[in-house]
C-alpha cells in the first residue's frame, strides 16, 4: 500500500541549530517527492519540490531512492521557520494528487 | 500573487441542513480544483477532483450524494455539504491547480472553511 511517514509530531530546536524534518514513502514506482508548509494563521503553501532541485528560504531535501527518503533539512533554523510541515509524495501520474503526511510541527526557539 | 479565497472562513449550521461552501480564485483561472477535509491534529484528505465543466471524481468512501461539488466556471468551484450531521464538522480546504501545476507558483490553497453542526 502506498503510504507516506512523518515519524515526528513535534519537532523542537534553538534558532540557529540545524534542523531535519523526516520523511519516508512506500510507493510503487517513483512519485514526485514535496514538501508543503503552512506557517500559523496562514494558509498551506508549497514549500519546494524535488524536481527542481531548490532551496527554499534555506530549506533543502534530499531523495534517497534506497531508503525512500525525502528529508526536509536546513543547516540554520530560524523562528520564522516555525510552521508546520507536510511531506506528499504525488504518484498520480501528472494529476497534481499529492497524499500529506500526517506533518511535523517545527518549533524554533529563540 | 495569486490568492484562492473561500467564503465563509467559518459556519455553524443545525443538523440536517445543507451548507455550501465556495473556493474562488482571484487572479488566475484553475483548470482544476481538489477539497480537502482536515480533522484536528491530522493530515488533509483528499475529498474530491474537480476539473470545470465536468463531474468531479470522488475519492473511496466519499458520498458524492452527500458532498456535492460543482466546478462551474475556470475560478469557482462550489462543495455542497447536503443534510450535514455533527460527524461532518471539519476543516474544509480547496486547492486551485493552473495547467502545469507542480510548480510553487501554479498551485494554490484557499484559508479553509470551519464547518460545525450541532
Amino acid at each position: 500500500a502506498q503510504r507516506v511517514t512523518q515519524p515526528e509530531k513535534l519537532l523542537s530546536v534553538f534558532k540557529g541549530a540545524p534542523v531535519e524534518l523526516k520523511c519516508n514513502y512506500s510507493y510503487s514506482g517513483s512519485p514526485e517527492l514535496f514538501w508543503y508548509v503552512q506557517y500559523s494563521r496562514q494558509r498551506l503553501q508549497l514549500l519546494l519540490r524535488h524536481i527542481s532541485r531548490e532551496s527554499i528560504k534555506g530549506f533543502t531535501a534530499d531523495l534517497n531512492k534506497g531508503e525512500t527518503s525525502f528529508h526536509l533539512k536546513k543547516p540554520f533554523a530560524q523562528e520564522e521557520d516555525s510552521a508546520m510541515y507536510y511531506c506528499a509524495p504525488d504518484a498520480s501520474g501528472g494529476s497534481y494528487i499529492p497524499t500529506f503526511g500526517r506533518g511535523t510541527s517545527l518549533i524554533v526557539h529563540p | 500573487g495569486a490568492v484562492v479565497s473561500q467564503h465563509p472562513s467559518w459556519v455553524i449550521c443545525k443538523s440536517g441542513t445543507s451548507v455550501k461552501i465556495e473556493c474562488r480564485s482571484l487572479d488566475f483561472q484553475a483548470t482544476t480544483m481538489f477539497w480537502y477535509r482536515q480533522f484536528p491534529k491530522q493530515s488533509l484528505m483528499l475529498m474530491a477532483t474537480s476539473n470545470e465543466g465536468s463531474k468531479a471524481t470522488y475519492e473511496q468512501g466519499v458520498e458524492k450524494d452527500k458532498f456535492l461539488i460543482n466546478h462551474a466556471s475556470l475560478t469557482l468551484s462550489t462543495l455542497t455539504v447536503t443534510s450535514a450531521h455533527p460527524e461532518d464538522s471539519s476543516f474544509y480546504i480547496c486547492r486551485a491547480v493552473t495547467p502545469g501545476g507542480q510548480a510553487t507558483d501554479t498551485q494554490y490553497f484557499g484559508p479553509g472553511t470551519r464547518l460545525t453542526v450541532l
